[in-house]
C-alpha cells in the first residue's frame, strides 16, 4: 500500500506570492491534517479535514486555507507569502475519525522556503 | 510556559543503554502520541494512548493521567534509535493536537 505523498517536495518562492501544496492520503484513509514546522515553533497544527469538510483549525491567519476532495486528496494554500512562512509542511492521514484519536501516517513534507 | 513540556532537550547514549524521555503537559487530554523524527524529516506514529502502558518491540509508553505526565522508554537502545522524539497531546476542550519541543536523541556504538 503506498503511503501519504506530498508534492512537491522542495519549493522556493518570493514574498507576496501564493502557494499551494498537495497532499494525497493512503487509498481508504478520509482524515487528512495539515501542519507546520519551523525551528523556533516547532511543530503546530494547521487544519483537519474529513469527508471534504473542515473538522478544525489552528491558530494561522486567513492567509492560509485549505481543501479536502471527495478522492480525500487535499491542499492547502498560502497566499500573500511571508519569510515567517519557510517551513516544513506535513501532511498526515488517518483511517477514520479525528486526527487526535487516531494512529496518523505522515508524508515525507514539503520544503517551503520564501525569499 | 508551553503546555507540553518534554525533557530532556538532548540525550546522549551508548549502545545499549536505558533510555528514558519525559513528557508533562498543563492542559486536559483526550489522548496523548509519542512520534519518532528521523534526519530528513519523516515522522513516524510510535505511539497513541490514554491510559496505563503501551509496549511495541523495544520501545515502551506510560502514561498518568492523575499526574499530568507520560515517557516514552527505550530498552537497549541502538544507534538506528537515534532520533528526535516528540510528545502531543490531544486537547479535550480544543479537539486540537499540542506539540512539545521535542528530545533529540543521539546513540552511540
Amino acid at each position: 500500500k503506498a503511503g501519504v505523498t506530498q508534492t512537491p517536495r522542495y519549493l522556493i518562492k518570493t514574498r507576496g506570492q501564493q502557494v499551494t501544496l498537495s497532499c494525497s492520503p493512503i487509498s481508504g484513509h478520509r482524515s487528512v491534517s495539515w501542519y507546520q514546522q519551523t525551528p523556533g515553533q516547532g511543530l503546530q497544527f494547521l487544519f483537519e479535514y474529513f469527508s471534504e469538510t473542515q473538522r478544525n483549525k489552528g491558530n494561522f491567519p486567513g492567509r492560509f486555507s485549505g481543501r479536502q476532495f471527495s478522492n480525500s486528496r487535499s491542499e492547502m494554500n498560502v497566499s500573500t507569502l511571508e519569510l515567517g512562512d519557510s517551513a516544513l509542511y506535513l501532511c498526515a492521514s488517518s483511517k477514520t475519525g479525528t486526527a487526535t484519536y487516531n494512529e496518523q501516517f505522515f508524508g515525507p513534507g514539503t520544503r517551503l522556503t520564501v525569499l | 510556559k508551553n503546555e507540553v513540556e518534554q525533557s530532556p532537550q538532548n540525550l546522549t547514549a551508548q549502545e545499549e543503554e536505558f533510555i528514558t524521555i519525559n513528557c508533562s503537559y498543563s492542559v486536559g487530554i483526550s489522548a496523548l502520541h509519542w512520534l519518532q523524527q528521523h534526519p530528513g524529516g519523516g515522522i513516524v506514529s510510535l505511539f497513541m494512548l490514554s491510559s496505563g502502558k503501551k509496549k511495541h518491540g523495544r520501545l515502551i509508553a506510560t502514561i498518568n493521567i492523575q499526574e499530568k505526565h507520560s515517557s516514552l522508554h527505550i530498552t537497549a537502545s541502538h544507534p538506528r534509535d537515534s532520533a528526535v522524539y516528540i510528545c502531543a497531546v490531544a486537547a479535550s476542550n480544543t479537539d486540537k493536537l499540542i506539540f512539545g519541543t521535542g528530545t533529540r536523541l543521539q546513540v552511540f556504538p
